[in-house]
C-alpha cells in the first residue's frame, strides 16, 4: 500500500531564507506527484505537478523536484516571505489509481516564516 | 472563474441526522472525486467518479452516499450522521485523459457532529 510521509511536520525560518520541504513515498508506481499549499480554514491550491518522467518543476520561487527511484520529492522554496506562511501538502497518483486520480497525501508540513 | 464550489462552508448537526454536502465544478472535468481531513491522517479519499453515472467507493465510504447524475454535480451524502464523521470535507475535479491529471479543490466544508 502506497503511504506518503512528509517532515518535517512544522518549519520555522526567517523571512529571505530559502528552505526545502520533503516528501517520501514507498511505492515508485506514480503516474505524478502534486505539491499544494493550504491555508488556514482554506482549500488546497495546486503548486507545481510533476509527471512520472520529469526530475522537476519550477514555478516562480518554488522548485519541486522529483526522484521516482528513491521514491522522493523536495519542494525548494527561495527568499521565504511570510506571506509563504500555510501548511504545504504532496499527494501521488498512484499506478493502480488508474487515470482516476485517486491521491494519496502527505500530513503535510506547517510552514511559519518569521518577519 | 468560478472553479470548484462546496456548499455549505460550515455546517452542525446532530446525531442521526442526515444531510447533503454540495459540490459543482464548471470546467467539465471528468473526474470527481470527495475527500476528508482530520488532524494528523491528511486527506482520505471517500468516494469518486469518472463521469455521469459512474461511481465508486474510496479508502473511508462507510456512511456516505454520492451519485453523479450530471458532469457538474457531486454531491456528498451523509445518511444518518456520527460523531466520527466530524470532518473536513473536500471535493476536488480534474480532467481525466488516460491519466491523472492536475486536482483542483474547493475550498471545504467544515462539518461537526454533536
Amino acid at each position: 500500500k502506497q503511504e506518503v510521509t512528509q517532515i518535517p511536520a512544522a518549519l520555522s525560518v526567517p523571512e529571505g531564507e530559502n528552505l526545502v520541504l520533503n516528501c517520501s513515498f514507498t511505492d515508485s508506481a506514480i503516474y505524478n506527484l502534486q505539491w499544494f499549499r493550504q491555508d488556514p480554514g482554506k482549500g488546497l491550491t495546486s503548486l507545481l505537478l510533476i509527471q512520472s518522467s520529469q526530475r522537476e518543476q519550477t514555478s516562480g520561487r518554488l522548485n519541486a523536484s522529483l526522484d521516482k527511484s528513491s521514491g522522493r520529492s523536495t519542494l525548494y522554496i527561495a527568499a521565504s516571505q511570510p506571506g509563504d506562511s500555510a501548511t504545504y501538502l504532496c499527494a501521488v497518483a498512484p499506478y493502480y489509481g488508474g487515470a482516476t486520480n485517486k491521491l494519496i497525501f502527505g500530513t503535510g508540513t506547517l510552514l511559519a516564516v518569521q518577519p | 472563474n468560478a472553479g470548484v464550489t462546496q456548499t455549505p462552508k460550515f455546517q452542525v448537526l446532530k446525531t442521526g441526522q442526515s444531510m447533503t454536502l454540495q459540490c459543482a465544478q464548471d470546467m467539465n472535468h471528468e473526474y470527481m472525486s470527495w475527500y476528508r481531513q482530520d488532524p494528523g491522517m491528511g486527506l482520505r479519499l471517500i468516494h469518486y467518479s469518472v463521469g455521469a453515472g459512474i461511481t465508486d467507493q474510496g479508502e473511508v465510504p462507510n456512511g456516505y452516499n454520492v451519485s453523479r447524475s450530471t458532469t457538474e454535480d457531486f454531491p456528498l451524502r451523509l445518511l444518518s450522521a456520527a460523531p466520527s464523521q466530524t470532518s473536513v470535507y473536500f471535493c476536488a475535479s480534474s480532467y481525466s485523459i488516460g491519466h491523472p491529471t492536475e486536482a483542483f479543490f474547493g475550498q471545504g466544508t467544515r462539518l461537526t457532529v454533536v
